[in-house]
């Protein structure tokens, strides 16, 4: 059950996009359109907001979009806001030998 | 409103026991698989176990295979997590979350901390 690999921080201006990548393997996010992503803040519960590689869950913010390909999933955030600043976690279901993997997190700064 | 609120954390020493808890309301508890995600202070998440609707089907995950026991009880709308043999590394913050495919409801987390 190996973590999917995310880059440990990213950081972006006010109004820039950033792109913050998950990279699993062929057994989890090449296998399956069952990549969602979470916001977290701290000392809050992680809130759903990507799901299925690309949809977004009604009152999340379409400045948020996500994509894959082959064994990397993405996440984009567009017009970057000070709100935005989080940490941010992919996971992908794994089949039913691992059910479910999560990247290790990105803490995304707005500067 | 859909709503899940843990309980049953607290501090206990290594090798000691918890019960957590997962209360259920605002959506029909019985027709959801159910999962506990954890989150060890200043890391990332962790899924722990997954258990089917009727559970007929349940999951571990390694680091936890033998010594956590995932149950519910659909009558009460209730989800549990039965953790023997505590260790130092199981010091976590422990959600408990529906997942259609995506964990879409979270509780607020319940804190077991494990320490002498």
């Amino acid at each position: 059950q190996s973590a999917l690999t995310q880059p440990a921080s990213v950081s972006g201006s006010p109004g820039q996009s950033i792109t913050i990548s998950c990279t699993g393997t062929s057994s989890d996010v090449g296998s399956y359109n069952l990549v969602s992503w979470y916001q977290q803040h701290p000392g809050k519960a992680p809130k759903l907001m990507i799901y299925e590689v690309s949809k977004r869950p009604s009152g999340v913010s379409n400045r948020f979009s996500g994509s894959k390909s082959g064994n990397t999933a993405s996440l984009t955030i567009s017009g970057l806001q000070a709100e935005d600043e989080a940490d941010y976690y992919c996971c992908s279901y794994a089949g039913s030998s691992s059910y479910v993997v999560f990247g290790g997190g990105t803490k995304l700064t707005v500067l | 409103e859909v709503q899940l609120v843990e309980s049953g954390g607290g501090l206990v020493q290594p090798g000691g026991s918890l019960r957590l808890s997962c209360a259920a309301s605002g959506f029909t508890f019985s027709s959801y698989s159910m999962n506990w995600v954890r989150q060890a202070p200043g890391k990332g998440l962790e899924w722990v176990s997954y258990i089917s609707s009727s559970s007929s089907t349940i999951y571990y995950a390694d680091s936890v295979k033998g010594r956590f026991t995932i149950s519910r009880d659909n009558a009460k709308n209730s989800l549990y997590l039965q953790m023997n043999s505590l260790r130092a590394e199981d010091t976590a913050v422990y959600y408990c979350a529906t997942y259609p495919g995506y964990f879409d409801y979270w509780g607020q987390g319940t804190l077991v901390t494990v320490s002498s």
